[in-house]
């Protein structure tokens, strides 16, 4: 069975300084993968995308970066926090095929608190 | 402009029938999806309906009349467990998902 992993749950950051999130998908290749965060009270904002290793969509303008090293991991990055940045980032990944839908999982989310 | 509208908050009592609604204007349609999101925790999902009709899974059932750019999501039975959000998500011509703000439900005793 598929699971998704992401780290740190929870997370304490004063502004300016850099964002590292990290997660990690088991029992499937080639997943599609995805960014979201969550303002408090708040539906999901789509940050970025992969179809693949290297392949990185953006859809949010900001200082926001994402990376995708290997297949089945998907990197959030920041060099310089801003408060607006706070929220709960939700990692998911979805079984591969453009032009094809599919549900996406969602990993148990990091919640960032900007200081 | 592609826009999800859902009820922000509704409140039901324990037992009874909810039906929380969505009504969507996107860019294309490729299907329409539930998830269910409960405080604090990633969301988790609910149904998916491409044609029009409805589906029923248990307790839950999902409504779509595309023509209308509408869909409902029911749920009958409703316990305390069932008190979270309800986010709306529809998959638009670039197979994207367009999500919705989400109803928060609460369920009274």
């Amino acid at each position: 069975s598929q699971t998704i992993h992401q780290w740190p749950a929870t997370l304490v950051q004063p502004v300016g300084s850099p964002l590292s999130l990290e997660c990690t998908v088991e029992g499937t290749s080639n997943p599609n993968l995805y960014w979201y965060r969550q303002a408090a009270g708040r539906g999901l904002q789509l940050l970025f995308y992969s179809v693949g290793i290297g392949q990185i969509s953006s859809e949010v303008p900001q200082n926001l970066s994402a990376s995708r090293p290997q297949d089945r991991q998907f990197i959030l990055s920041s060099k310089k926090l801003l408060l607006s940045d706070s929220g709960f980032y939700l990692c998911a990944w979805s079984p591969t095929g453009a032009g094809d839908v599919r549900e996406q999982y969602f990993g148990p989310g990091t919640r960032l608190t900007v200081t | 402009g592609q826009n999800i509208d859902q009820p922000t908050e509704m409140t039901a009592t324990e037992g009874a029938i909810v039906q929380i609604n969505c009504t969507y204007q996107t860019s294309g349609f490729n299907g329409l999806f539930w998830y269910q999101q409960h405080a604090g925790e990633a969301p988790t999902f609910l149904s998916y309906n491409v044609l029009d009709g409805l589906e029923e899974k248990g307790r839950f059932s999902s409504f779509l009349s595309r023509s209308k750019g509408y869909s409902y999501l029911l749920l009958k039975e409703l316990q305390m467990k069932d008190s979270a959000s309800y986010l709306c998500a529809v998959v638009d011509s670039n197979y994207q998902l367009i999500w919705g703000a989400g109803t928060k439900l609460i369920i009274k005793p």
